[in-house]
């Protein structure tokens, strides 16, 4: 069955501080691998996804994130962080060739950005 | 194009009451899902449902029922609320999985806020 690690619960960086929020997988295969952020009282939005090809993914706000399947890892990762960043990061993996499409979620990571 | 869109944004109960969570999307998806988020746990899948007239039990399922009125509409009920049922309740939807240029993220609802006393 899949499974989603999120090992970090709770990080805090300074504003313009270099971020990366780890995510370990497990899965037979190569997953579908997704970020969403959620900001307090929000819904989930979609920072990135991972299909196929090249393994370093671009996002929106300036998100970056790394497939290592040797690793089976999904790291999030932005050069400066800005007060806005702060929300909470969610990793989820997808099982390929799957017409259900279920995701599996990590149990998130809060992100606090000092001024 | 309003996307997810779930009713209520937020509500109160008392233990034994009942009530339902609305959920449409307007995208055109076949499959639709329900989530409750609790602190510290991430986003739990309750009931999903593949296609209209489908619908599947997830990881907690436990107390709440669902229907798939229509391809937009997806509800979840609960017919005797418990104070363990206070959470947050997300709906999502996505794709098809048949079409070439499917992306497999689900969009996501707003979400409705639950607390039962």
């Amino acid at each position: 069955a899949q499974s989603v690690t999120q090992p970090d619960i709770h990080i805090t960086v300074s504003e313009g501080a270099s971020l990366e929020l780890r995510c370990n997988y497990s899965y037979g295969a190569t997953p579908y691998l997704f970020w969403y952020v959620q900001s307090p009282g929000q819904g989930l939005q979609l920072l990135l996804k991972y299909f196929s090809g090249d393994t370093l993914v671009q996002g929106i706000k300036g998100f970056e994130a790394e497939f290592k399947r040797s690793q089976s890892s999904f790291n999030l990762r932005k050069p400066s962080v800005h007060w806005s960043d702060a929300a909470e990061y969610f990793c989820a993996v997808g099982a390929r060739g799957s017409t259900l499409g279920r995701l599996y979620f990590g149990r998130g990571t809060q992100l606090t950005v000092w001024p | 194009n309003a996307g997810v869109t779930q009713t209520p944004k937020f509500q109160v109960l008392k233990t034994g009451q009942s009530m339902t969570l609305q959920c449409a999307q307007d995208m055109n998806h076949n499959s639709m899902y329900w989530y409750r988020q609790d602190p510290g746990m991430g986003l739990r899948l309750i009931y999903y449902s593949a296609s209209e007239g489908t619908t599947d039990k997830g990881e907690v399922p436990n107390g709440y029922n669902v229907s798939r009125l229509n391809k937009r509409e997806f509800s979840l009920r609960l017919e005797s609320a418990a104070p363990s049922q206070t959470s947050v309740y997300f709906c999502a939807s996505r794709d098809p999985a048949d079409r070439r240029d499917v992306t497999y993220e689900q969009y996501f609802g707003p979400g409705t806020r639950l607390t039962v006393t």
